[in-house]
Formats: C-alpha cells, structure tokens, sequence
C-alpha cells in the first residue's frame, strides 16, 4: 500500500461547479497535511494545511480531515478553468522528517 | 515572489560530466530537502537537511550527494550523470509547508 493515495483523474469539472478531490494515507500516526497545486512545467505551490480534524476554509478552498479513516479532502468551490492542475496531497511522517506526497489529482475545469 | 532560486532552470549534459544543481533561499529556513519528481509520477525524498552541517538521505535511493556548509544554501552533487539520472529536481525548504523552488529540468545524454 502505497503512504499517500490519490485517485490520478482526470476529474472534469464544469466552471462554477464544486471540485472534490480525495486522499488516503497509510500512517495513522500522521500529524500534518497538505494540499498543493501543480500547474504542468511548474513547482508545486501551497494552497492550505491542516492539522485538526474537521473543516478549515480559506475562500474558496475547504480541506478536510478525519483522522479516523485516515482520509483529508479538498472542496474547490465555485470552480474557475484557472483551477485546472495537478493537486498533490502530502503527509508529514510521523517521525516528522519529510513531506510525503501522493501522485496527484489532476483536475480539469471547463468553461 | 520567490525567496527559493535554483539554477540552473533547464540542463542538458552527456554521461559521465559532473554536475552540481545550486538551490538558495533567503527565508532563514532551517529545514531545506531536495526532491525527485518523473512526468505524472510523485514526488520522491532523496536528501534532506536540519541545518548546516546535516545532512540526510531520504526514501528514494540517490546516487546525488549533498552539501550544507551554509543556512542558505542546499547544492546537490551529481559525480558522474547517467541517463537514468534525466527528471526534475525540486529544492524546497520549510517552516510549517515546504516552499519550492522553480525546479531543474536534467536530461543526461
């Protein structure tokens, strides 16, 4: 079983829609997650963090945690074709070394 | 705007040349790590470092080394390139999420 797994896609969304992307980690001893986004040719870059279970906001992204089922989640509302990219999830190791990261979610928005 | 620079963007060398890929942050970040990522593959860990004069390897084996004889700065050595050494390579460092730099594109003929 791979550590970090996401569903590689793609996942096509109408524009304006809302975008559930998903991932599933292995370390149930895990503290921290992440969400990046990957435009092809590019770096990722951080769009948010979560540590607690629940729900954390930050405009028209939604991450979620259960730490229960081990699972953490993205909602992108109000999708733009602006969105279209690969989505990473990482996972802090529970020795809290590194970042590991799943292969990605890439999402495709059309207008 | 970037406070993470990796030169160079783009390299194209034949097997056998030494090759040293730069990264430099002006964060202040002790935590800086060096990642591998393959077209539509994962990233993957091969070195990572707490500070100066630490170094560690990470989960995918390297034939890479390191070097961390300043805060800012993360360089990785390759002693004789290979073809199976062409990928991205990504330098990141981080205080909670990790910051990346703009990456190197390696192909080894």
């Amino acid at each position: 079983q791979k550590e970090v797994e996401q569903n590689s896609g793609p996942l096509s969304v109408p524009e304006g829609a809302i975008a559930s992307l998903n991932c599933t980690y292995s370390d149930r001893g895990s503290q921290s997650f992440f969400w990046y986004r990957q435009y092809s040719g590019k770096s990722p870059e951080l769009i948010m963090f979560i540590y607690s279970n629940g729900d954390k906001e930050d405009g028209r992204f939604t991450a979620q945690l259960n730490k229960a089922s081990q699972y953490v989640s993205l909602l992108i509302r109000d999708s733009q074709p602006s969105d279209s990219a690969t989505y990473l999830c990482a996972v802090k190791n529970q020795a809290g070394t590194a970042l590991i990261f799943g292969k990605g979610t890439t999402l495709s928005v059309s207008s | 705007e970037a406070d993470i620079y990796q030169t160079p963007r783009y390299l194209v060398i034949g097997t056998g040349k030494k090759i040293t890929l730069e990264c430099s942050q002006t964060m202040g970040h002790d935590k800086m790590y060096w990642y591998q990522q393959d077209p539509g593959m994962e990233l993957h860990l091969i070195h990572y470092s707490y500070g100066v004069n630490s170094t560690e390897k990470g989960d995918l084996s390297s034939e890479s080394t390191v070097s961390r004889i300043r805060t800012e700065h993360f360089p990785l050595t390759l002693e004789s390139a290979r073809p199976s050494h062409t990928s991205q390579y990504l330098c990141a460092s981080s205080q909670n999420g990790y910051t990346f730099g703009s990456g190197t594109r390696l192909t080894v003929v």
